[in-house]
């Protein structure tokens, strides 16, 4: 059964840069889409961003497109966000998740399995 | 990119059937039947229970129903259950991009 498993929650000081990974095991990984998602606390879902592997190249959200890099490591099936310049209002859990795949688009945003989310939280 | 907009809560009664809505744009649901729609119970990752504006992923119960019209997606909860509570959240592809709705608490009451 695929898995997504992401690394630990992370302490930041505003200005500073974190890289969260998330390993994929058991299914494919190069030719899926995998976006991140955040949720600030108490707050709804937002799409920061996404890669398909084998391309290489990801997709940004306007948003996050100044402070945001997602990359993918095919040998190591590992996807990462790193997301610089933090502030407090970044302080949020950070989801990777797969798209469902089998249509005409690798993006369709049917994500259809979750990591188990990274707190990452911004504090002096 | 616009979040897509949705009631910040719904409730009904056990049994009862409920409807939340999802508005966006021309931009992204009123194109593309690119529509998925997730359960999120506290302290929980989210769950996909509709994809592709109706379909259904695999062990998700029949209540759950999805539809579009226009610029509008909805997703109909009939027969209430307890369970249901949780929060809702729609998702629609725009330009290559995802975007998601703010979300909608169903309360069972």
């Amino acid at each position: 059964q695929v898995q997504l498993v992401q690394s630990g929650a992370e302490l930041k000081e505003p200005g500073s840069s974190v890289k969260v990974s998330c390993k994929a095991s058991g299914g494919t990984f190069s030719t899926v889409a995998l976006s991140w998602v955040r949720q600030a606390p108490g707050q709804g879902l937002e799409w920061m961003g996404g890669i398909v592997p084998i391309f290489g190249t990801a997709n940004y959200a306007e948003k996050f497109q100044d402070r945001v890099t997602i990359t993918a490591d095919e040998s190591t099936t590992t996807a990462y966000m790193e997301l610089t310049g933090l502030r407090s209002q970044d302080t949020a859990v950070y989801y990777c998740a797969k798209d469902r795949g089998g249509g005409s688009e690798y993006f369709q945003y049917f994500l259809d399995l979750w990591g188990q989310g990274t707190l990452v939280t911004v504090s002096s | 990119q616009s979040a897509l907009t949705q009631p910040a809560s719904v409730s009904g009664s056990p049994g009862q059937s409920i409807t939340i809505s999802c508005t966006g744009s021309g931009s992204d649901i009123g194109t593309y039947n690119l529509v998925s729609w997730y359960q999120q119970n506290p302290g929980k990752a989210p769950k996909l229970i509709i994809y592709e504006v109706k379909k259904r992923p695999s062990g998700v119960s029949s209540r759950f129903a999805g539809s579009k019209s226009g610029n509008t997606a909805s997703l109909t909860i009939s027969g209430l259950q307890i369970e249901d509570e949780a929060d809702y959240y729609c998702c629609s592809y725009a330009n290559s991009r995802g975007v998601f709705g703010g979300g909608t608490k169903v309360t069972v009451l």
